[in-house]
């Protein structure tokens, strides 16, 4: 069984620019969800995709936004780069949209906005 | 507003004691409450949840209570041991925009497991 991978692990990259992050999910899994991690708190719901739409979304702005591809694998992309941008960015999926909150996380993607 | 508190930063106990984490909650509308558990360099864990219409769930050494008057949630860890050593973070779960069931975490408790 192949677990939630993430790729890049680290990345540094300068206000305004752009940045792509991707997420294999767990075999078996339909639904990726991501989530931002900033230092010292908990994971932030960013959104939800399944069946290649987003299916729900927390309170992020436009310039966040997502792709998910018919073999369940996802990107989230985040647009016009802010400092505040810095954060771990954590991918999770599940089985169904439904699933009562167990979620499988990958080892995220730490995000330096200089 | 956060509708999910861990007010406590840090706790520290001794290998084979108890070790108690607490959460607050505001938000009526979360039905799934869910401990995690993460160590560095890696993502969360799933660890035990809880349904609302329940106030106990046990699974091996880790109990998680359920208080809705309160809105309160706590999760005993008996025997403490020290490969439980790990940021520890509560969360609620509700349906959100459309269909899909969305976390809300506290910011954590770190726990230290002294031998």
């Amino acid at each position: 069984e192949t677990g939630v991978t993430q790729s890049p692990t680290h990345l540094i990259k300068t206000r305004g620019q752009q940045v792509t992050l991707r997420c294999s999910s767990q075999s078996g899994h339909n639904t990726v969800s991501w989530y931002q991690q900033a230092l010292g708190q908990g994971p932030q719901f960013i959104f939800q995709y399944y069946r290649e739409e987003e299916n729900g979304r927390g309170n992020f702005p436009p310039r966040f936004s997502g792709l998910q591809f018919p073999n369940y694998s996802s990107e989230l992309n985040v647009n016009a780069l802010e400092l505040d941008d810095s954060a771990l960015y954590l991918c999770a999926s599940s089985f169904g949209t439904l699933n009562t909150g167990e979620l499988f996380f990958g080892e995220g993607s730490r995000l330096t906005v200089l | 507003d956060q509708q999910v508190k861990q007010n406590s930063p840090s706790l520290s106990v001794q290998e084979g004691r108890i070790s108690i984490l607490n959460c607050d909650y505001t938000n009526s509308m979360f039905d799934y409450f869910l401990w995690y558990k993460k160590y560095p360099a890696e993502g969360p864990t799933f660890l035990i949840s809880i349904s609302s219409i329940k106030d106990k769930n046990e699974d091996g050494r880790f109990t998680v209570f359920l208080n809705k008057s309160a809105k309160h949630l706590s999760l005993h860890i008996v025997p403490s041991q020290p490969g439980d050593s790990a940021v520890y973070f509560c969360a609620a779960s509700a349906i959100s925009s459309g269909s899909a069931r969305q976390l809300t975490f506290g910011s954590g408790t770190q726990l230290t497991v002294l031998p």
